[in-house]
């Protein structure tokens, strides 16, 4: 596999429910960026790791929790979400936190019910 | 507050001509910029990009002109191809944190 993986593709949850969403790069960076995307509005930074550290919290609620537990894997646990939060959630990588071209992942449609 | 605008939600071209996308940002930090393409159901793709101490960039088909003064890009596609039908995202960085538009979707008619 190459470039920058995400699972799952789609997922439906309620607001009760926890789930996790998963990020692989194979591209070997350093920095790993979890944006939100939601109908008609711009890509909005919600995270960013550089070498498995948390150098980025963009006022992000707390009921969105990250992992990075080494440079290649990237996690967004969800956890009692509000409706507002369905939206496209993309991974992204680069060799570096100030590289300038960041390598995208296919994204994960949720839907929360 | 959004910081880079993409003003115009659509485009449509027919083969072979120019496409031409506009950007506009207000953050005059912004020291780097760029444009990314996206295809349904797959995630965005670095296009091509453009420092602030330049004001023209090419490759190929495609060119980015910038116009600090303004704060103004635009990316020309010449000729258009059926291909190049997708979303295109204007994005603009400061302190390696990247600022997205909302994005032109162009339809390239045959």
């Amino acid at each position: 596999e190459t470039g920058v993986t995400q699972t799952p593709r789609h997922l439906v949850m309620g607001m009760t429910n926890k789930k996790s969403l998963k990020c692989e790069q194979h591209l070997g960076h350093n920095a790993m960026y979890w944006y939100k995307q939601s109908a008609k509005k711009p890509l909005e930074l919600m995270f960013v790791y550089s070498l498995e550290e948390r150098v980025e919290n963009n006022s992000v609620p707390s009921r969105f929790s990250p992992e990075c537990p080494n440079s290649s894997h990237l996690f967004l646990h969800l956890h009692t979400l509000q409706p507002e939060d369905s939206a496209l959630y993309l991974c992204a990588s680069s060799q570096g936190q100030g590289d300038y071209e960041q390598y995208f992942g296919p994204g994960t449609r949720l839907t929360v019910t | 507050d959004q910081q880079v605008k993409q003003n115009s939600p659509s485009l449509s071209v027919q083969e072979g001509r120019i496409s031409i996308l506009n950007c506009d940002y207000t953050n005059s930090m912004f020291d780097y910029f760029l444009w990314y393409k996206k295809y349904p159901a797959e995630g965005p793709t670095f296009l091509i990009s453009i420092s602030s101490i330049k004001d023209k960039n090419e490759d190929g088909r495609f060119t980015v002109f910038l116009n600090k003064s303004a704060k103004h890009l635009s990316l020309h596609i010449v000729p258009s191809q059926p291909g190049d039908s997708a979303v295109y995202f204007c994005a603009a960085i400061n302190d390696y944190k990247l600022s997205f538009g909302a994005g032109t979707t162009v339809t390239v008619r045959a």
